[in-house]
């Protein structure tokens, strides 16, 4: 069965830099690509940017690019999300999703990792 | 982008039915037929309930209905159960491998 396993929890200073891991298991990982998506505390989901599982292309939303960075290893299945520049308001669970093929729709999602930004 | 457009909260009562709407530009629902749904319950990851407007997942109910009309997508949800008290957005493709979503409505089954 898919799956997407996700790292633990984090808590950073502000100004720090996190990465998140998301380990993807149970279909063809070069098949699909990964999204990013992220949930403040209380509030909506917000999409950050996609990578192919097949040749690493990237796309990132306008607000994050110059602080993100989405890469995969497919030697062990995994990708992904380092994000830089910290402050308090990016403090969130972040999810990674595995979008469908030919589509932009996420079937499959990680658990979820809680970035804690504070000083 | 901007985020799509959806009513914070929505209510009903079971066995009724509901609509939740999505309004975005014509630069993402009004120009792509890739609008999707989700499902989200509390402390959990969201659930995909409707795709490309209508299809529906191997094994959400048929009780999820999704349409679409300009620049306005809805997600209709007849025969209200418990279990669909939820959060629900709505995404939109956007161009240029770019995706949005709506703001997110509470739904409460009263």
């Amino acid at each position: 069965q898919v799956q997407l396993v996700q790292s633990a929890a984090e808590v950073k200073k502000p100004g720090a830099s996190v990465k998140v891991s998301c380990k993807a298991s149970g279909y063809t990982f070069t098949n699909y690509g990964i999204n990013w998506v992220r949930q403040a505390p209380g509030q909506g989901l917000e999409w950050m940017g996609w990578i192919s599982g097949y040749d690493g292309n990237t796309n990132y939303a306008q607000k994050f690019q110059g602080r993100v960075t989405m890469t995969t290893d497919t030697s062990t299945n995994t990708a992904y999300l380092e994000l830089g520049s910290l402050r308090s308001d990016d403090t969130a669970l972040y999810y990674c999703a595995r979008i469908t093929r030919g589509g932009w729709d996420f079937d499959y999602w990680g658990q979820g990792t809680l970035v804690t930004v504070s000083s | 982008q901007s985020a799509l457009t959806q009513p914070a909260s929505v209510s009903g009562s079971l066995g009724q039915s509901i609509t939740i709407s999505c309004t975005g530009t014509s630069s993402d629902v009004g120009n792509y037929n890739l609008v999707s749904w989700y499902q989200q319950h509390p402390g959990k990851a969201p659930k995909l309930m409707i795709y490309e407007v209508t299809e529906r997942p191997s094994g959400v109910p048929d009780r999820f209905f999704g349409s679409k009309s300009g620049n306005t997508a809805s997600l209709t949800v007849s025969g209200l159960q418990a279990e669909d008290e939820a959060d629900y957005y709505c995404s939109s493709y956007a161009g240029s491998n770019n995706l949005v979503f709506g703001g997110g409505t509470k739904v409460t089954v009263l």
